[in-house]
């Protein structure tokens, strides 16, 4: 099955520093890739996510790079703000009507003011 | 807005309790799930549901079962609830189809004593 993993665990970046965190997956089947940000108490949300048929995808001050090639892919946040604070989990999946996402550990992102 | 509803936010059980845990849903969705999540671990699929009826084991389905009689209500159930089982239980909805994020509830954090 699918393995994902997440690297670090935990990233202490100063407010208006970019943060970056890296995942990487074992199947090449998988072609789905969202992020998600799970602040203290609160459920986890979607907040970007990437098909394998595009490179890059940006939405405001986030965006998500895939590498098929190495497998894997990449959260970027530009401009941090203390609100950015969070853990933060990626996913893959194999896609198709009733795939399943397998999940990352998660890396907590602490934002210093 | 599209909810996925947990019936209780905090739950104490005793060691031995059969322990049900409720999740439904509002969007119509075919695609149920039920997680854990422990600090260090990630997010681990227990059981999921593609259908009324359906089931498949995830990746950690023992000590557990699940129900789905309807398509909007996926329940969890701990047959012989055991203190390793406590943690904080979140469900997931998805629609079939091409793969999309999940919506998460707000997680029922079940302490066994």
């Amino acid at each position: 099955g699918e393995n994902v993993e997440q690297h670090p665990s935990t990233l202490s970046v100063q407010e208006g520093d970019s943060a970056v965190i890296k995942c990487t997956y074992s199947d090449s089947a998988s072609n789905y890739f969202p992020w998600y940000k799970q602040e203290l108490g609160k459920r986890p949300q979607l907040i970007i996510d990437i098909r394998s048929n595009v490179g890059e995808k940006k939405d405001q001050r986030i965006a998500v790079t895939l590498n098929k090639t190495a497998k894997h892919f990449s959260l970027h946040i530009t401009e941090t703000q203390p609100e950015d604070s969070a853990v933060y989990f990626c996913a893959a999946s194999p896609g198709g009507a009733n795939s399943k996402l397998t999940f990352g550990k998660g890396i907590t992102l602490s934002v210093r003011p | 807005d599209v909810k996925v509803t947990q019936s209780s936010r905090y739950l104490v059980k005793r060691t031995g309790e059969k322990v049900f845990l409720e999740c439904v849903q509002d969007m119509d969705h075919e695609n149920m799930f039920w997680y854990r999540q422990d600090p260090g671990l990630g997010l681990r699929l227990i059981y999921f549901s593609y259908d009324v009826k359906m089931k498949e084991k995830g990746d950690i389905p023992e000590g557990y079962s699940v129900s789905r009689e309807k398509k909007e209500r996926f329940s969890l159930i701990l047959e012989s609830a055991s203190t390793n089982q406590t943690s904080m239980y979140l469900c997931a909805s998805s629609l079939r189809g091409r793969t999309n994020g999940y919506t998460f509830g707000s997680g029922t954090r079940l302490t066994v004593v």
